[in-house]
């Protein structure tokens, strides 16, 4: 996916251990967001910006933070890992336009395991 | 009930089969989209579209607003279409709402 670079691909954490998943963009998107993709659910928001120093909670955000401090860059940290964010990560930039112009473009995912 | 909800969860088909994968959704939407999920790799956007009918290839997405349903049809299936497919609603206020995703098998 051309614009949108996240890594790393794959993570072994173990449990109690913290970690920062990168999320960088080049398309000048204002709209930035972290996703988990678990088996038989859809991506699930955990946490969103709207722009640089602007960020806001999704619908899982338990345990994560994130911050933004560029347009660029979003990252997501895991303060300390738990069995439960077994899971596979997608960031995501997207430009929200009028009349149905909407552009969204996604990382190639993280699949983390925490042991 | 989730907002979205696609059907069915698997399928499995024979190549060169008509596919048809559906999407229903709850809520009122601005715009409809469906993505491509490859084994192991990102999710890349197939279409978007809010009314009738768009065509790229062997692909075609139609969404019928009133009864708030869509539906993503491959034609003349190959293998290398195996891959989940995953419609993502637009309910307004910078948002998506995803389905769950379809997994789709085209045997040779």
């Amino acid at each position: 996916n051309a614009g949108v670079t996240q890594t790393p691909k794959f993570q072994v954490l173990k449990t109690g251990q913290s970690m920062t998943l990168q999320c960088a963009q080049d398309m000048n998107h204002e709209y930035m967001s972290w996703y988990r993709q678990d088996p038989g659910m859809g991506l699930r928001l955990i946490h969103y910006s709207v722009g640089a120093g602007i960020t806001d909670q999704g619908e899982v955000p338990n345990g994560y933070n994130v911050s933004r401090s560029t347009t660029e860059d979003f990252p997501l940290r895991l303060l300390s890992a738990a069995p439960s964010q077994t899971s596979v990560y997608f960031c995501a930039s997207t430009q929200f336009r009028s009349f149905q112009n909407t552009e969204a473009f996604f990382g190639q995912g993280t699949r983390l395991t925490v042991v | 009930k989730n907002e979205v909800e696609q059907s069915p969860q698997n399928l499995t088909a024979q190549e060169g089969e008509f596919i048809t994968i559906n999407c229903s959704y709850s809520v009122g939407i601005s715009a409809l989209h469906w993505l491509q999920q490859h084994p192991g790799g990102g999710i890349v956007s197939l279409f978007m579209l809010s009314s009738g009918k768009k065509k790229h290839g062997r692909l075609i997405a139609t969404i019928n607003i009133q009864e708030k349903h869509s539906s993503l049809h491959i034609t003349a299936s190959h293998p290398r279409d195996s891959a989940v497919y995953i419609c993502a609603v637009e309910p307004g206020a910078q948002k998506l709402v995803f389905g769950q995703g379809t997994r789709l098998t085209i045997n040779p």
